[in-house]
């Protein structure tokens, strides 16, 4: 069985501040982990993702997440957030065995202030 | 070129009524996925198919029915519908269950609201 936790269904940020986005998981086996983004109105797009090595991974429009087993975390950042980077982030996780069937929380939302 | 295209985006539709939502992908990709998200944005899987096979298949009324005709194809048709059923409707396909990569590719939604 697998579940993802994320804290904060709101995250307020000033343009150019960091971006903190949080997530934990719990998975049986080793996961997959993932962050998309949905902008409004449209479908959900891949920000990043671990499978296995690097435990810090980068993604799209400067994003990065890193793994943390003994944390069970895989909390994603942005060093400075711009406005078009308001959106919802689903963090989601999936068993290697089964890698399609993913789990998604249950979303965070984004805002960012001039 | 969209990767993952559904047809309509938008439906509006009395209660009782019988709909269905298409789905293709040009990814060749073997499995795809319908996901419900709510009002309140949480994302649900309800089906997957891999190869027109049924590989999942969530705790879903019967008055939806998938159809996969070939693995590019997954339709969701729905039967009698309900109130609850309002929601945006997400086709998303993947690479085969075991791939090693996971990811999926969603197409733009299939909002449907009943009236």
């Amino acid at each position: 069985a697998q579940s993802v936790t994320q804290l904060g269904s709101h995250v307020s940020v000033s343009e150019g501040a960091l971006v903190l986005l949080r997530c934990n998981y719990s998975s049986s086996v080793p996961p997959y982990l993932f962050w998309y983004v949905q902008y409004p109105n449209q479908g959900l797009q891949l920000l990043l993702k671990y499978t296995t090595g690097a435990t810090l991974v980068k993604g799209i429009n400067g994003f990065e997440a890193e793994f943390k087993k003994s944390e069970t975390s895989f909390h994603l950042t942005k060093p400075s957030a711009h406005m078009s980077d308001a959106a919802e982030y689903f963090c989601a996780v999936s068993e290697r065995a089964n890698a399609g069937k993913s789990t998604f929380g249950d979303g965070t939302t984004l805002t960012v202030k001039p | 070129d969209t990767a993952v295209s559904q047809t309509p985006k938008y439906l509006v539709t009395q209660m009782g009524n019988d709909k269905s939502i298409k789905c293709e992908q040009n990814l060749g990709h073997d499995t795809m996925y319908w996901y419900k998200q709510d009002s309140k944005k949480f994302l649900k899987i309800m089906f997957s198919y891999n190869n027109k096979e049924l590989i999942i298949n969530e705790t879903v009324p019967n008055r939806f029915s998938p159809k996969s005709p070939d693995k590019a194809h997954l339709n969701l048709h729905i039967n009698s519908l309900e109130l609850g059923d309002s929601a945006v409707y997400f086709c998303a396909s993947s690479h085969g269950p075991r791939s090693n990569t996971g990811e999926l590719f969603f197409g733009e939604g299939s909002r449907l609201t009943v009236l």
